[in-house]
């Protein structure tokens, strides 16, 4: 199984700040990644896929990057709803699997 | 607008089989496009795929599940379902059902339920 490490684990910001979470997978997925946000008692909401494609309906805010082993996700302006969980999940092979979560606190 | 929603006991006897059903409305199972998943939370952790199933029945399990895991589709009622037998503490987790998503790099989780707890516990 592929392996995904995601850091921090969790992380503190304040509103307005920008903010990079990195995903690491233990081989290459080219650009196999996507990216979910979760809200505590809420089922994953999807933002990203394709390492770097926008999720209709997601805000421009979210942005991802990356290939091959090393990903990010950056949120440039922190908004109050931005708090939450975030996952990142590789599919370039089965077993579909995911980070641990970094979660992001406000500061 | 696409809705998914899981039923099924919340709670399931150690060794005994946890069956959970998702009815998809707002959209037909058996699209062409799309699969449909099952994924779980443990309380506090992390996301953990199960399984995947196509309307035509063919299925795609997590090989560390797959001893104990049957998927199935019911196209004339809009569901699939999920069945895992022999479960123990460590099944102890929220279901979510999804639509999966699998054509080449576009391959994901787009449409989710809202969870539903199963406990095991005597």
């Amino acid at each position: 199984d592929i392996q995904m490490t995601q850091s921090p684990s969790s992380l503190s910001a304040s509103a307005g700040d920008r903010v990079t979470i990195t995903c690491r997978a233990s081989q290459s997925i080219s650009n196999y990644l996507n990216w979910y946000q979760q809200k505590p008692g809420k089922a994953p909401k999807f933002l990203i896929y394709a390492a770097s494609s926008l999720q209709s309906g997601v805000p421009s805010r979210f942005s991802g990057s990356g290939s091959g082993t090393d990903f990010t996700l950056t949120i440039s302006s922190l908004q109050p709803e931005d708090f939450a969980t975030y996952y990142c999940q590789q599919s370039y092979s089965t077993p579909a699997t995911f980070g641990q979560g970094t979660k992001l606190e406000i500061k | 607008q696409l809705q998914l929603q899981e039923s099924g006991p919340g709670l399931v006897k150690p060794s005994e089989t946890l069956s959970l059903t998702c009815t998809v409305s707002g959209g037909a199972i058996s699209s062409s496009s799309y699969y449909w998943g099952w994924i779980r939370q443990p309380p506090g952790k992390g996301l953990e795929w199960i399984g995947t199933i196509y309307y035509s029945g063919s299925t795609y399990c997590n090989p560390s599940l797959k001893s104990r895991v049957t998927i199935s589709v019911d196209t004339s009622e809009n569901q699939f379902s999920l069945k895992v037998s022999s479960v123990t503490a460590a099944d102890t987790a929220v279901y979510y059902c999804a639509r999966h998503s699998r054509t080449g790099v576009e391959n994901y989780f787009d449409y989710w339920g809202q969870g539903t707890l199963v406990t095991v516990s005597s």
